[in-house]
C-alpha cells in the first residue's frame, strides 16, 4: 500500500516568508508525528498527533513553528517569518497507534531559506 | 532529559568487514530501543528494535542487544556489503505513560568499498 507521502518535496523561500508542509499519512495510521533533520541538530522531534487527543508540541523550537491535522488525517506543518536556521529536512512520520513501536516515515521535505 | 550518543561518523570499511557502531543512552525507567537507517536518496526506516533488557533485535545480517547494567544498544554486523552504505541512526522511545516520541542520536554515515 502507499507510504507516508510529503510535498512539496523541496521548498526554496526567502529569509521573512511564511511555508506550509504537507504530509499524509498511511491510511487507518492515527498517530501522525513531525521531525526535522539538521547538520547542526540531527534528527529532533517537533510535535505530535495523537487521534483526537490535544497534541505534543513540546518539539517546537519557537512559536513561529505550529502544525494541524485536520479530519484525523492530512497535516500541515507552518514555519512563518522563516529564519535561515529553519533550514532542514522536514521528516513526518505515523503509526498505527500511539502503542505501535514502529513509525513509518516519509521522504522528507528538503527547506531552504535564503 | 532522555538521550542517545552514538559514535562519530564517517565509518569507512572494505566489504566483508565485521561492522561495530556504538550507542549508549540516557533515560529513566525502561525505554525501547531501536536502530533506523537512511540508505541514499530514500527515507528513514526501521532497521531492528529491542523492547526490554538483554532482548536481541535482527534484521538483515544486523544484530544489537540491549544492555540495561552498560545502557548500551551497539548495532553489529560480520560481514557488511556495498549495499549496508547509509547513514544509521540509534533511537529511544519511552514506554505508554508518556510521549511517544523518538529521541535519536546524531547518525552514524557507513560507507563500504568494494
Amino acid at each position: 500500500g502507499a507510504g507516508v507521502s510529503q510535498s512539496p518535496s523541496n521548498k526554496v523561500t526567502e529569509k521573512g516568508k511564511d511555508v506550509e508542509l504537507r504530509c499524509d499519512p498511511i491510511s487507518g495510521h492515527t498517530a501522525l508525528y513531525w521531525y526535522r533533520q539538521s547538520l547542526g541538530q540531527g534528527l529532533e522531534f517537533l510535535i505530535y498527533f495523537q487521534g483526537n487527543s490535544a497534541p505534543d508540541k513540546s518539539g517546537l523550537p519557537s512559536d513561529r513553528f505550529s502544525a494541524e491535522r485536520t479530519g484525523g488525517s492530512v497535516s500541515t506543518l507552518t514555519i512563518q517569518r522563516t529564519q535561515q536556521e529553519d533550514s532542514a529536512v522536514y521528516l513526518c512520520a505515523s503509526s498505527l497507534s500511539e502503542r505501535d513501536y514502529e513509525q513509518y516515515f516519509g521522504p522528507g521535505t528538503r527547506l531552504t531559506v535564503t | 532529559g532522555d538521550s542517545v550518543t552514538q559514535m562519530e561518523g564517517p565509518v569507512t570499511l572494505s566489504e566483508e568487514a565485521f561492522l561495530t557502531i556504538n550507542c549508549t543512552y540516557t533515560a529513566t525507567g525502561y525505554p525501547s530501543l531501536f536502530w533506523y537507517v537512511q540508505y541514499p536518496g530514500e527515507g528513514l526506516q526501521l532497521l531492528l528494535k529491542a523492547t526490554k533488557a538483554d532482548d536481541k533485535g535482527s534484521n538483515k545480517g544486523f544484530e544489537a542487544t540491549y544492555r540495561k547494567e552498560t545502557t548500551s544498544f551497539h548495532l553489529e554486523k560480520g560481514s557488511v556489503q556495498v549495499s549496508d552504505s547509509a547513514v544509521y541512526f540509534c533511537a529511544l522511545r519511552q514506554g505508554y505513560s508518556s510521549a511517544s516520541k523518538i529521541i535519536f542520536g546524531s547518525g552514524t554515515r557507513l560507507s563500504i568499498r568494494p
